[in-house]
């Protein structure tokens, strides 16, 4: 079964702090993992995928296939960047829809 | 970038009432598109797949025919939420897959939010 874990539901950081905005996930084959994120009042839109490993607003994830984790990273937040942080799953195989987690807000404190 | 859109963004029905939930994709064409439903401050939860002109892949616990899906064009999927009821006041949201892009990105509405009274 498929199963993404986010162990926080909020998290507090300063300004300039780093970030870590953990993700585990349960998966029988090979998964792909997607950050989305949740600006107040505005749709959820996608961050960023762990198969194009790239850092969009200065955020970066890394698939650990041995802890099946998929933690999202910033060296130093932005009050921007306060807003509802959920990672996603999908299945390799087919035309498999997003399974998300609880999601993790995050508050940037100035 | 691809845009999806949802009519209404909120409606307030009767209990009993049936409410039909629209979702486009505006500057692409959606092989399959997604409902989802968002309960207060919990996650979204997958209800079904709809994939253009064949029947809808339910999940596990959603009612098929409480909620009725339509995928007749590959810009449009319509959700009717049938006898409506208190319990099913939420957050819908749906998402569609671009099919020219490949199928790699899921792109979300803004949602519709149900309040049955």
């Amino acid at each position: 079964a498929q199963r993404v874990t986010q162990p926080e539901k909020l998290l507090s950081v300063f300004k300039g702090a780093p970030v870590e905005l953990k993700c585990n996930y349960s998966y029988s084959g090979s998964p792909e993992l997607f950050w989305y994120v949740q600006y107040s009042r505005q749709r959820l839109q996608l961050l960023l995928r762990h198969i194009s490993r790239e850092s969009i607003k200065g955020f970066t994830a890394d698939l650990n296939k041995g802890e099946t984790s998929f933690h999202l990273k910033k060296p130093f937040a932005q009050e921007e960047d306060s807003a509802m942080y959920y990672c996603a799953l999908r299945g390799s195989s087919g035309n498999t829809p997003l399974v998300f987690g609880k999601g993790t807000r995050l508050s940037v404190i100035a | 970038g691809a845009v999806v859109s949802q009519h209404p963004s909120w409606v307030i029905c009767k209990s009993g009432t049936s409410v039909k939930i629209e979702c486009r994709s505006l500057d692409f064409q959606a092989t399959t598109m997604f409902w989802y439903r968002q309960f207060p401050k919990q996650s979204l939860m997958l209800m079904a797949t709809s994939n253009e002109g064949s029947k809808a892949t339910y999940e596990q616990g959603v009612e098929k025919d409480k909620f009725l899906i339509n995928h007749a064009s590959l810009t449009l999927s319509t959700l009717t939420v049938t006898s409506a009821h208190p319990e099913d006041s939420s957050f819908y949201i749906c998402s569609a897959r671009d099919r020219v892009a490949g199928g790699e990105t899921q792109y979300f509405g803004p949602g519709t939010r149900l309040l049955v009274l």
